[in-house]
């Protein structure tokens, strides 16, 4: 069965410095895959999302993720984080269903806190 | 409206009552999904409606919990008896039909409802 897989439950960085959160996907062909952040009380929102092509796609607040199909991953980065980055970090797969419909799988989600 | 809209923002029932929460998607979006975030968790796919394609009901978690979409627009998700374990937010999402060689878009979300089963 198709998956995704945030191992990551919590991570804390320092502000200024550098994110990486892990994404990993089981699924035997190329999925479609999104990365949205939930800020606190916010609904969700799409940072980036890749489909085909270029495999580092640019996101908006100066998001980023890279496709790397040899290790099934769509890693979420950012140089510099900001106090504003904290919330709850998802990474999503898109996927034909069983019923021939498409259908957005997500992960647990990684909660992003900052510290100054 | 602008977005999708989620009513009520928030519910509060007691165990064994019926519920029903609406989702107005974006006007256009043939698309529409229902998901469930529980404390701590992540978001757990529920109903995933197409135009007019047999919806996808393979997250739904029991016979208690079912959904509608009217005319392709309003969707209504309904949980019969309800109970301690069904208290969540109950988010909706709505896109353009993608996919199978149609342009990527994405899903836009509602606030989400807060359902608290006292």
């Amino acid at each position: 069965a198709q998956s995704v897989t945030q191992p990551d439950i919590h991570i804390t960085v320092s502000e200024g410095a550098s994110l990486e959160l892990r994404c990993n996907y089981s699924y035997g062909a190329t999925p479609y895959l999104f990365w949205y952040v939930q800020s606190p009380g916010q609904g969700l929102q799409l940072l980036l999302k890749y489909f085909s092509g270029d495999t580092l796609v640019q996101g908006i607040k100066g998001f980023e993720a890279e496709f790397k199909r040899s290790q099934s991953s769509f890693n979420l980065r950012k140089p510099s984080v900001h106090w504003s980055d904290a919330a709850e970090y998802f990474c999503a797969v898109g996927l034909i269903s069983n019923f021939g419909n498409e259908k957005l799988t997500f992960g647990t989600g990684t909660r992003l806190t900052i510290i100054p | 409206g602008a977005g999708v809209s989620q009513s009520p923002s928030n519910k509060v029932t007691e165990k064994g009552k019926d519920v029903e929460l609406r989702c107005d998607p974006i006007s256009g979006h043939t698309a529409l999904y229902w998901y469930r975030q529980s404390l701590g968790q992540g978001l757990e796919f529920l109903i995933y409606f197409q135009g007019n394609s047999a919806p996808d009901k393979s997250g739904l978690p029991s016979d208690r919990f079912s959904a509608e979409r009217t005319g392709g627009s309003v969707s209504t998700l309904t949980i019969q008896r309800t109970q301690q374990e069904d208290s969540a937010v109950y988010l909706c999402a709505s896109s353009l039909a993608w996919g199978q060689g149609i342009n990527l878009t994405e899903a836009f979300f509602g606030q989400g409802t807060r359902l608290t089963v006292v």
